[in-house]
């Protein structure tokens, strides 16, 4: 098992410019979700899934596009890259909600000139 | 609603101390409480977690957290702190409220060991 996989590890971008951070795991976990992580912000909740074709928005969703076609896939599009926006990215899976372990990606840490 | 307090943003203990770092939760509904280590530049990694039962909760590398639901609290000891300990910290707190449940994390706490 991989576990949760995310690419790429890094990633500069200019404002404006768009990209998608991959998330991909091999648990068939139902759950998955999108967290950034700032200096003593803690991890804040951007966008999550609780099953193919499902989404919703988390605490900071504006700026960023989800979509889940597959179990094994979710994907974190920035539609129109802001300084703001300059964090690291975790990915988690999880196989259900609330009382069970979220398993978290190795991280994207991005930064917006 | 839940929240999560972690005071402080660091802690620093002495090899072979003891480690304290405090927890404190607000939920309206039954909490299900975790803690998370994160090594540096890695992902975040369960150490315990609190669902039901037993409010004294063991976890890995000798760490254990206790549930008191009347201090509303979920402090993360170990009784000897190793160099390896060094990570940061974080507090969470989820409830089940159906599709929308979610993990609400605290704003972690960085924990040295000095030698």
């Amino acid at each position: 098992n991989a576990g949760v996989t995310q690419t790429p590890k890094f990633q500069v971008l200019k404002t404006g410019q768009s990209m998608t951070l991959q998330c991909a795991q091999d648990m068939n976990h139902e759950y998955m979700s999108w967290y950034r992580q700032d200096p003593g912000m803690g991890l804040r909740l951007i966008h999550y899934s609780v099953g193919a074709g499902i989404t919703d928005q988390g605490e900071v969703p504006n700026g960023y596009n989800v979509s889940r076609s597959t179990t094994e896939d979710f994907p974190l599009r920035l539609l129109s890259a802001a300084p703001s926006q300059t964090s690291v990215y975790f990915c988690a899976s999880s196989p259900g909600l609330a009382s069970y372990e979220q398993y978290f990606g190795p991280g994207t840490r991005l930064t917006v000139t | 609603a839940q929240s999560v307090t972690q005071l402080g943003s660091h802690v620093s203990v002495s090899e072979g101390a003891l480690v304290l770092l405090r927890c404190n939760y607000s939920s309206s509904v039954p909490p299900y409480l975790f803690w998370y280590v994160q090594y540096p530049n890695q992902g975040l990694q369960l150490l315990l977690k609190y669902t039901t039962g037993a409010t004294l909760v063991k976890g890995i590398n000798g760490f254990e957290a206790e549930f008191k639901k009347s201090e509303t609290s979920f402090h993360l000891t170990k009784p000897s702190a190793h160099m390896s300990d060094a990570a940061e910290y974080f507090c969470a707190v989820s409830a089940y409220t159906g599709a929308n449940s979610k993990l609400t994390f605290g704003k972690g706490i960085t924990l040295s060991v000095r030698p």
